[in-house]
């Protein structure tokens, strides 16, 4: 299985600055059929489902504020938030869905300091 | 708009059975594998099983196999999950989802449902 390890574990932020969260993969989940990462990042708020964020590792979902952008190839990505609103308190999953069975981060906590 | 909504979900008790179902709307279903994701209250994703896009491969978690199955019906766009011998391990929220698909340079990213609360209680 494919092991996602997420750093860090959780993060204090002041709103208006930016955000940083990491993701590993044991085994890359870049396609050479395609040349894709099969990478994603989801939001989860409290009693919500993960809300979708990224896909592809920096394909934005439709809708999702263009401070949330995704970077990163191979085995190595990185979710950035530019500049921390109120409202982005959450905890944050990364998925490797190159594989199955499909794996998740532990989930990094993103609090407002 | 591509749609997923999971149903069936409950309250059950030790060692019952629930069924659910999760109907898809908005994309051609038969092309792509679909999941089940479940997340217990207060703790990560897991994934559970896939099948692939005609149904003739399937695969599950070691906690849950033997115990579901994951089955689906092309012609009505729906994904099953059987769920016997529940357990109060098995209490969560029960996620379907779609696997991507691509044809060519052209690629459906992944999505997912709202899920389904499934709890196991006497």
């Amino acid at each position: 299985d494919i092991v996602m390890t997420q750093s860090p574990d959780s993060l204090a932020v002041s709103l208006g600055e930016r955000a940083t969260i990491n993701c590993k993969s044991s085994q890359t989940v870049l396609s050479s059929y395609n040349n894709k990462n099969y990478l994603a990042w989801y939001q989860q708020k409290p009693g919500q489902p993960p809300k979708l964020l990224i896909y592809w590792a920096s394909t934005r979902e439709s809708g999702v504020p263009e401070r949330f952008s995704g970077s990163g190839s191979g085995t190595e990505f990185t979710l950035t938030i530019s500049s921390l609103q109120a409202e982005d308190a959450a905890v944050y999953y990364c998925h490797q869905y190159y594989d199955t069975p499909w794996t998740f981060g532990q989930g990094t906590k993103v609090e407002i300091k | 708009e591509v749609q997923l909504v999971e149903s069936g979900g409950g309250l059950v008790q030790p060692g019952g059975s629930l069924r659910l179902s999760c109907a898809a709307s908005g994309f051609t279903f038969s092309s792509h594998w679909m999941h089940w994701v479940r997340q217990a209250p207060g703790k990560g994703l897991v994934w559970v099983s896939y099948i692939n896009s005609d149904g003739r491969s399937r695969s599950y978690a070691d906690s849950v196999k033997g115990r579901f199955t994951i089955s689906r019906d092309n012609a009505k766009n729906t994904l099953y999950l059987q769920m016997n011998s529940l357990g109060a391990e098995d209490t969560a929220v029960y996620y379907c989802a779609r696997g991507p698909y691509c044809s060519g340079p052209n690629c459906d990213p992944i999505q997912w449902g709202q899920g389904t609360l499934v709890t196991v209680s006497s």
